[in-house]
C-alpha cells in the first residue's frame, strides 16, 4: 500500500531532550515536507527537500533540522525541544509538488513539558 | 506571498442537508487549488483538485469549480452525511513545482442526524 509512514505516533518529552521523528514513504517521490498543525493556526510549513540532499527552510523552520540522506527518509530534528514545540507534525511526499498535490502521514502528537 | 482565506467554522448541518465551504485564494500565477479532508485523529487526505481555470474537481459527492475570475474554490456537497464530519482545509500550490502547499486554517464541519 502506497503510504507516507511517521513514528512515533504520540510522544512525550522533557525539554532540551533530543529528539527524531522518522518519516519514511514508499512511492518514490522527490518531493518530501513537514508541517506543523496549531489550533487557529492551520498547518504550517516547517521544512521541504525536492530531492535527496536538497532541504530548505518553510514558514516556521526555528529549532528544527532536517535530512534527506535518501529519496526515502525525510527525518525530522528536534536538538533542544521547549514547549511551544508541542503541536500536531504531519509529514508528506509529493512526485512534484505543483498539480500533483501531496500524500500525508499519519501524524505525531508531541508534547513537550 | 500567496495565501488563502476559508470561511470560519466551525459549521454544523443536519443530515442531508446541503453544504458550502467558501474558499479564496490570492497567487502570482496559476496555481492548482486542492481540498484536503481530516477525519478525527486521522491525517489530512486529498478530497479533490483543480489545476486550472474551469476545472471542476470531483470526489464522493463534493465539488469544487476553479474560478480564476473571482479568486475562489469553494466546496459543494448536495447532500451530506455524519460520516462528512471532519475538518476540510482549502490550499494551493505554485505549478512551478518549487513552492509548497500554502493551506488556508481550515473548516470544521460537524453534521448531525
Amino acid at each position: 500500500e502506497a503510504q507516507v509512514t511517521q513514528n512515533p505516533r504520540y510522544l512525550i518529552t522533557v525539554t532540551g531532550k533530543k529528539l527524531t521523528v522518522t518519516c519514511s514513504q514508499n512511492m518514490n517521490h522527490e518531493y518530501m515536507s513537514w508541517y506543523r498543525q496549531d489550533p487557529g493556526l492551520g498547518l504550517r510549513q516547517i521544512y521541504y527537500s525536492m530531492n535527496v540532499e536538497v532541504t530548505d527552510k518553510g514558514d516556521v523552520p526555528e529549532g528544527y533540522k532536517v535530512s534527506r540522506k535518501e529519496k526515502r527518509n525525510f527525518p525530522l530534528i528536534l536538538e533542544s525541544p521547549s514547549p511551544n514545540q508541542t503541536s500536531l507534525y504531519f509529514c508528506a511526499s509529493s512526485p512534484g509538488g505543483g498539480i500533483y498535490g501531496y500524500t500525508f502521514g499519519s501524524g505525531t502528537r508531541l508534547t513537550v513539558v | 506571498g500567496d495565501s488563502v482565506t476559508q470561511m470560519e467554522g466551525p459549521v454544523t448541518l443536519s443530515e442531508e442537508a446541503f453544504l458550502t465551504i467558501n474558499c479564496t485564494y490570492t497567487a502570482t500565477g496559476y496555481p492548482s487549488l486542492f481540498w484536503y479532508v481530516q477525519y478525527p485523529g486521522e491525517g489530512l487526505q486529498l478530497l479533490l483538485k483543480a489545476t486550472k481555470a474551469d476545472d471542476k474537481g470531483s470526489n464522493k459527492g463534493f465539488e469544487a469549480t476553479y474560478r480564476k475570475e473571482t479568486t475562489s474554490f469553494h466546496l459543494e456537497k448536495g447532500s451530506v452525511q455524519v460520516s462528512d464530519s471532519a475538518v476540510y482545509f482549502c490550499a494551493l500550490s505554485d505549478n512551478s513545482g518549487n513552492t509548497p502547499l500554502v493551506f488556508g486554517k481550515g473548516t470544521r464541519l460537524s453534521v448531525i442526524a
